[in-house]
């Protein structure tokens, strides 16, 4: 199985500041590689698909980029409701498709 | 607009069965890929189970392989999972998920996800 590691674990950040979240699959993953938020009590949802394409609605200030074993998401301008945990997830092998374990976003 | 709401979730006792179901509307159920996706309290998401949109290909974790059975019905629109030999690790939320393709594969996403039905595994 493919293994996702997130880093940070956790980062603190405060409104208005750039964030970079990264994600290293165990092996290449071409560009399968998907983002997630999860606000508390809430479900996932898309944000980035295909490593860098930007899901229908999310705004723009989130990006992601890279391919085969380090991808970054990129949050340009911290807004307070983007104050979450992100998971990234690949999509290249036959299943499981692993998702990374998180990266919690807390505010400064 | 697409929902999912999930259903089923309740306290079992090891070794246990329960039927997870998940009712779906606002789109054309037979032209998505399914997914079972769980959440431990406090913890990360873990992929579960996938269906292709004619049920002829389906895949399982390995945690659950052997024990859970996925299933769906197109003419009812819903999505199953069959729980069996249940075990304390399998304490989750449970949510169901949909793919953006008729069979899961490179490329997969899902781009909605129902609100979860909890399922808690104790004697």
């Amino acid at each position: 199985d493919i293994q996702m590691t997130q880093s940070p674990s956790s980062l603190s950040a405060s409104v208005g500041d750039r964030v970079t979240i990264t994600c290293r699959p165990s092996q290449s993953i071409s560009s399968f590689l998907n983002w997630y938020q999860q606000k508390p009590g809430k479900a996932p949802k898309l944000l980035i698909y295909a490593a860098s394409s930007l899901q229908s609605g999310v705004p723009s200030r989130f990006s992601g980029s890279g391919s085969g074993t380090d991808f970054t998401l990129t949050i340009s301008s911290l807004q307070p409701e983007d104050f979450a945990t992100y998971y990234c997830q690949q999509s290249y092998s036959a299943p499981p498709y692993t998702f990374g374990q998180g990266t919690k976003l807390e505010i400064k | 607009e697409v929902h999912l709401v999930e259903s089923g979730g309740g306290l079992v006792q090891p070794g246990r069965s329960l039927r997870l179901s998940c009712a779906a509307s606002g789109f054309t159920f037979d032209d998505s890929a399914m997914h079972w996706v769980r959440q431990t309290p406090g913890k990360g998401l873990e992929w579960v189970s996938g269906i292709s949109w004619n049920s002829n290909s389906i895949g399982y974790a390995d945690s659950v392989k052997g024990r859970f059975t996925i299933s769906r019905d197109n003419a009812k629109n819903s999505l199953y999972l069959q729980m069996n030999s249940l075990r304390a690790e399998d304490t989750a939320l449970y949510y169901c998920a949909k793919d953006i393709f008729l069979v899961s594969g490179s490329g997969s996403y899902y781009d909605d996800w129902g609100q979860g039905t909890l399922v808690t595994v104790s004697s």
